[in-house]
């Protein structure tokens, strides 16, 4: 167990709707990190924040936005959704800035797009 | 821009044989190097680090992995696999610039271990 819980586990949705993952970082972790995995895709790095600041951006396509509350817990939103978005979702937290560089990582929400 | 590349989607080994999983990385700045398990419907576990001082890291499960830098590689090894060992394995590079980070991983090598 990281530590680092995401929910919900599962998430069937259609075309078109809007989802809302959750994740709660291990106590402590201020920076917080967002990735996608798709057999196509690979593993891929959406955002980061820290201490609910946004502090890297990658491959997040303008439908999908995050944020960072003041209790550290982030969520991932999807918007306006595409079959080709089915995937799982990971939440990392991690203690940067505090002297480590290592992610640790949710359990994962996979979510399938009908 | 950093990046990984492992050699080698599958990898099969006998268990009690030894494991080696390539990893070469690209990075213009100092690289922080990982290497993490995912088992079948799970997230990723960290197995090691790499970031300064000893160029040969212990990980969890008897995993080890060496950092070469006249090589740019990062191999993973464990002497003697065991069928617990079944997994997917990724290598992954960070760059961390004061607050700001992100890792990138490598395409994954998946282990087999037969009897």
């Amino acid at each position: 167990d990281s530590g680092v819980t995401q929910t919900p586990k599962h998430l069937i949705t259609a075309t078109g709707q809007r989802v809302t993952l959750r994740c709660s970082p291990r106590s402590g972790d201020l920076s917080v990190y967002w990735y996608q995995q798709s057999l196509d895709q690979g593993l891929q790095f959406l955002i980061q924040y820290y201490n609910g600041e946004e502090r890297a951006k990658g491959n997040i396509l303008e439908r999908f936005s995050a944020q960072q509350f003041p209790d550290l817990h982030s969520e991932l939103n999807l918007s306006s959704l595409e079959l080709g978005d089915s995937a799982l979702y990971f939440c990392a937290s991690s203690a940067l800035g505090q002297g480590t560089y290592e992610q640790y990582f949710g359990p994962g929400t996979r979510l399938t797009v009908t | 821009a950093q990046s990984v590349t492992q050699l080698g989607s599958h990898v099969s080994v006998s268990e009690g044989a030894l494991v080696l999983l390539r990893c070469n990385y690209s990075s213009s700045v100092p690289p922080y190097l990982f290497w993490y398990v995912q088992y079948p419907n799970q997230g990723l576990q960290l197995l090691l680090k790499y970031t300064t001082g000893a160029t040969l890291v212990k990980g969890i499960n008897g995993f080890e992995a060496e950092f070469k830098k006249s090589e740019t590689s990062f191999h993973l090894t464990k002497p003697s696999a065991h069928m617990s060992d079944a997994a997917e394995y990724f290598c992954a590079v960070s760059g961390a610039t004061g607050t700001a980070s992100k890792l990138t991983f490598g395409t994954g090598t998946r282990l087999q271990v037969t009897l």
